[in-house]
C-alpha cells in the first residue's frame, strides 16, 4: 500500500532555533518527493523537490534530505522565524498512474517569540 | 500568473441543497484535481482528470460529481449536502511534464 507518514504531528518551536521534520513512504514505484507549505488559510506551495538521485537539497533556510534506500526524507529549518509557521506537507510521486500524487498528513509547526 | 483559481472561497449550505465549486487554471496542464481536507487528516483525493475529457474517481468519490469542461477548468458538484461534507477544498492542476502540483487556495465549505 503506498503510503507516506511524517512526524511529529505537531512542533513549537523558539524563534530562532532550529528543527527537523521527519517524512517516510512506501510509495513505489518513486519518482521525486516534495515538501510544500500550507500556510493557515492558503493552499500548498512547492518548497523543494528531491529525486532519486539526490541526497541534499537547500532552498534557503530550508534543508531538505532523501535516503532512496530507506525510504526517509527530512526537512530541516535553520534559525527558525516567525514567518516559518505553518504546516509542511511531505508529497511523494510515484512513476506510474494518472493518480500519482501521495500526501502525508503534515507536520503543524509554531515559531514562538 | 493566476496559476490555479478556486471560486467561491467561502460557502455555508443548508443540508440537501446543491452547487458547484469551479476551478480553472492557466498553466496549460494535463491534469486535474479536486482535494479536501479535514483537521487531523491530511489531503484526501475526490476526483481527477487525467486529460481534457476524462475523469476518474479518488478515495473519497461519493457524495460528489466532477465535470472537466475542458483543459482549463474542472468543476466539483455537491448534488444534495451533507453535514459530512463540510470541509476545505483544494483545487491543483500539474502536468506530466514537470509533476509539482499547483494549488488554488481553498474553498471553505460548511454545512449546516
Amino acid at each position: 500500500k503506498n503510503q507516506v507518514e511524517q512526524s511529529p504531528q505537531s512542533l513549537i518551536i523558539l524563534e530562532g532555533k532550529n528543527c527537523t521534520l521527519q517524512c517516510n513512504y512506501t510509495v513505489s514505484p518513486f519518482s521525486n518527493l516534495r515538501w510544500y507549505k500550507q500556510d493557515t488559510g492558503r493552499g500548498p506551495v512547492s518548497l523543494t523537490i528531491m529525486t532519486f538521485s539526490e541526497n541534499t537539497k537547500s532552498n534557503g533556510r530550508y534543508t531538505a534530505t532523501l535516503d532512496a534506500d530507506t525510504k526517509q526524507s527530512s526537512l530541516h529549518i535553520t534559525a527558525s522565524q516567525l514567518s516559518d509557521s505553518a504546516s509542511y506537507i511531505c508529497v511523494v510521486i510515484r512513476q506510474t498512474g494518472a493518480n500519482n500524487l501521495f500526501f502525508g498528513t503534515g507536520t503543524r509547526l509554531t515559531v514562538i517569540p | 500568473n493566476a496559476g490555479v483559481t478556486q471560486t467561491p472561497k467561502f460557502q455555508v449550505l443548508k443540508t440537501g441543497q446543491s452547487m458547484t465549486l469551479q476551478c480553472a487554471q492557466d498553466m496549460n496542464h494535463n491534469s486535474m484535481y479536486w482535494y479536501r481536507q479535514d483537521p487531523g487528516m491530511g489531503l484526501r483525493l475526490i476526483y481527477y482528470s487525467a486529460s481534457e475529457g476524462t475523469t476518474d474517481k479518488g478515495e473519497v468519490p461519493n457524495g460528489y460529481n466532477v465535470s472537466r469542461l475542458n483543459k482549463r477548468e474542472f468543476s466539483l458538484r455537491l448534488e444534495s449536502a451533507a453535514p459530512s461534507q463540510t470541509s476545505v477544498y483544494f483545487c491543483a492542476s500539474s502536468d506530466a511534464a514537470n509533476p509539482e502540483a499547483f494549488f488554488g487556495q481553498g474553498t471553505r465549505l460548511t454545512v449546516v
